[in-house]
This record gives structure tokens, C-alpha cells and sequence, in this order.
């Protein structure tokens, strides 16, 4: 398996742009948790699912961010729309339910809002 | 979750045992300790982790306190390779419990 995928590596966009990273999960695992990463407040679990239904999301900073899972391989993580305080590394891991203590991160997408 | 304290930073030789410490004092009793760690600019990977008694694998070792409120990660023959911010986490392991990373330990290994 290739691992969690994430997309794009990098991506560069203007205040008030709508911006959307993609993760696919490896497959057959049964949880998806999104993550982000900024030197002041490290990292920081924005939400969470399980077999696609969102958890929790108590993370989610404010209604400019958006999760989905459409499907076990594939989620979205939109913001919109985007702010300069957005900045930040952004992770996709997963795991499976019955080895639910190892999770597997992506690369991660770093975004940069100007 | 239960908190966890680490020191912000630490230094060990290469091929030396580099011990990291996590103070987990209201740990609960269903709780587990796992570790991870982050290699600058990629995620986070998973080390280890153990509920009250010592753990070991290819990566590292995990010593426990008796009373819990304590561990230790171990790695036997630090590499420079092993330079990057090592967290330690409790959590229960019922369901799809988030994992909630604190500030970790930025462990430099010197040549």
C-alpha cells in the first residue's frame, strides 16, 4: 500500500479563495482523522471519522471549515473562505479499527494563505 | 484524555540510550501510553505503546511505573536518524479514540 495520500503537497492561494485538501486513506482502514500543525499551537486535531461518519469535530476552528468522507477512500477538508491565520501544515492519518492504536499520517499538505 | 508533561527538549550522543520521560500522573486505569514521533517536515509515526507492563519492539522500549503515573521510552543506540519531536500520549483504546498530541520532547541526537 502507498500509504495516506495527500493533495497537493503545497498549495498557495489568496485571502478569501476556497481551498480544498484531499486525502485518501489506506486501504481498509475504518477511522480518518484530520490534523493541523503550526508552530504556535502544534498539532491540533481538527476532526475526526469513523467508517465515514464524522466523530467529532469539536476541533473544527469555525464554520469557514468543512469536512467530508463520501466514501471509506477518499476526504475533503475545505476552507472557505481561506485566511492568512489558515496557514499551516495540514495531516491526514488513518487507522483501523482492530489496530486502532497505530495511525498513519500522510505527508501532509502545506498550505499557505497570502 | 489524560495529560502528559515532557521536558521541551533533550540531547543525547549518537550510540548512546536516549531515555525520554512522560509524567502521566492522572492516568486512568483503562488508559494506554503510546508514543510517536515526528521526523522534521513529515508526519507523525508510531513508536510504541503499552498499558502496564514493559514493552519492547524494533524501534524502542517502553518502560512503565508500577503505579502507572510515569514512562519512559527508550532507544537503545540512538542514530542521527532518530533527531525529531517524540510525543507521548494516553489514551483509552475503546472505539476510535482521537489521538491528542501535546507539545512533545525535541530530542537531538549529536554526532
Amino acid at each position: 500500500d502507498a500509504g495516506v495520500i495527500q493533495s497537493p503537497r503545497h498549495e498557495v492561494t489568496e485571502m478569501g479563495q476556497e481551498v480544498t485538501l484531499r486525502c485518501k486513506p489506506i486501504s481498509g482502514h475504518n477511522s480518518l482523522f484530520w490534523y493541523r500543525q503550526t508552530m504556535m499551537r502544534g498539532l491540533e486535531l481538527l476532526i475526526y471519522f469513523n467508517n465515514n461518519v464524522p466523530i467529532d469535530d469539536s476541533g473544527m476552528p469555525e464554520d469557514r471549515f468543512s469536512a467530508k468522507m463520501p466514501n471509506a477512500s477518499f476526504s475533503t477538508l475545505k476552507i472557505q473562505p481561506s485566511e492568512p491565520r489558515d496557514s499551516a501544515v495540514y495531516f491526514c492519518a488513518s487507522s483501523s479499527l482492530n489496530r486502532d492504536y497505530e495511525a498513519f499520517f500522510g505527508q501532509g499538505t502545506r498550505l499557505t494563505v497570502v | 484524555d489524560a495529560k502528559t508533561t515532557q521536558p521541551p527538549s533533550m540531547d543525547c550522543a549518537e550510540g548512546r540510550a536516549a531515555n525520554l520521560p512522560c509524567n502521566h500522573s492522572t492516568i486512568s486505569g483503562n488508559e494506554y501510553v503510546y508514543w510517536y514521533r515526528q521526523i522534521h517536515s513529515q508526519g507523525p509515526q508510531y513508536i510504541i505503546h503499552g498499558l502496564k507492563n514493559n514493552e519492547t519492539n524494533e524501534m524502542a522500549s517502553l518502560i512503565i511505573t508500577e503505579d502507572r503515573k510515569s514512562s519512559t521510552l527508550i532507544l537503545p543506540h540512538a542514530t542521527l536518524r532518530d533527531t525529531a519531536v517524540y510525543y507521548c500520549i494516553v489514551r483509552s483504546p475503546q472505539g476510535a479514540q482521537k489521538l491528542v498530541f501535546g507539545q512533545g520532547t525535541r530530542l537531538t541526537i549529536n554526532p
